[in-house]
């Protein structure tokens, strides 16, 4: 089983709509973390957490919110979701007492019709 | 704060070819530094990660990568490609220390390998 899962996979949406992505870990990181990617433009962090009661915006967290659930799962919510938020979504997970690799997710491509 | 370029954003190659993709970073200290791989349709792979010491590292799959103070860069390398080495490469780069967590990725590479 991979040790970064991420659910759905693929989702078709359409604008105004809210809607949850969500990441499940089990590798035993304390650390989890949000990116987009879009072509081009390589990936950018949106929120990042490093444990339950430790959550931080990144580099473009206007539009998004998210929720640590517990140490293994993040979720990341489009409240009301936009055409320009179309874009590639990975979840990554990483361990300070590792050297902070991040390891990541499958992704999940999200389409705002 | 630190900065990734990678200069080529396409590369093609021919099977069997040596190859070598560029990175440049900006950074004040040593920084972490991170080769991943995205083939279609899926997600990053960590091919090898240079933290301190040696400054050639090997990676998964073949690869490797150098890292030179003098030039800010970590160049990756492989002597012969093979045609499942066709996906896009991102360079990333990490503040060594407190700020580890901060990965800043280059815009990647897109490698294509001709048979």
């Amino acid at each position: 089983d991979a040790d970064v899962t991420q659910t759905p996979r693929n989702r078709i949406t359409k604008t105004g709509k809210r809607i949850m992505l969500e990441c499940s870990q089990t590798k035993g990181h304390d650390r989890m973390y949000w990116y987009r990617q879009d072509p081009g433009l390589g990936l950018r962090l949106i929120y990042y957490s490093f444990d339950v009661k430790d959550i931080n915006k990144g580099e473009i967290s206007d539009g998004y919110s998210v929720s640590r659930q517990a140490q293994a799962k993040f979720s990341l919510s489009l409240e009301s979701a936009i055409p320009n938020q179309t874009a590639l979504y990975f979840c990554a997970t990483s361990d300070l007492t590792r050297t902070d690799t991040q390891y990541f997710g499958p992704g999940t491509r999200l389409t705002v019709l | 704060a630190q900065s990734v370029t990678q200069p080529d954003i396409h590369i093609t190659v021919s099977e069997g070819a040596s190859l070598e993709l560029r990175c440049n970073y900006s950074y004040g200290a040593t920084p972490y530094l991170f080769w991943y791989v995205q083939s279609p349709g899926q997600g990053l792979q960590l091919l090898l990660k240079y933290f301190s010491g040696d400054t050639l590292v090997q990676g998964i799959k073949g690869f490797e990568a150098e890292f030179k103070r003098s030039q800010s860069s970590f160049n990756l390398r492989k002597p012969s490609v093979h045609w499942s080495d066709a996906a896009e490469y991102f360079c990333a780069v990490a503040a060594s220390g407190a700020g580890s967590y901060q990965l800043t990725f280059g815009k990647g590479t897109k490698l294509s390998v001709i048979p």
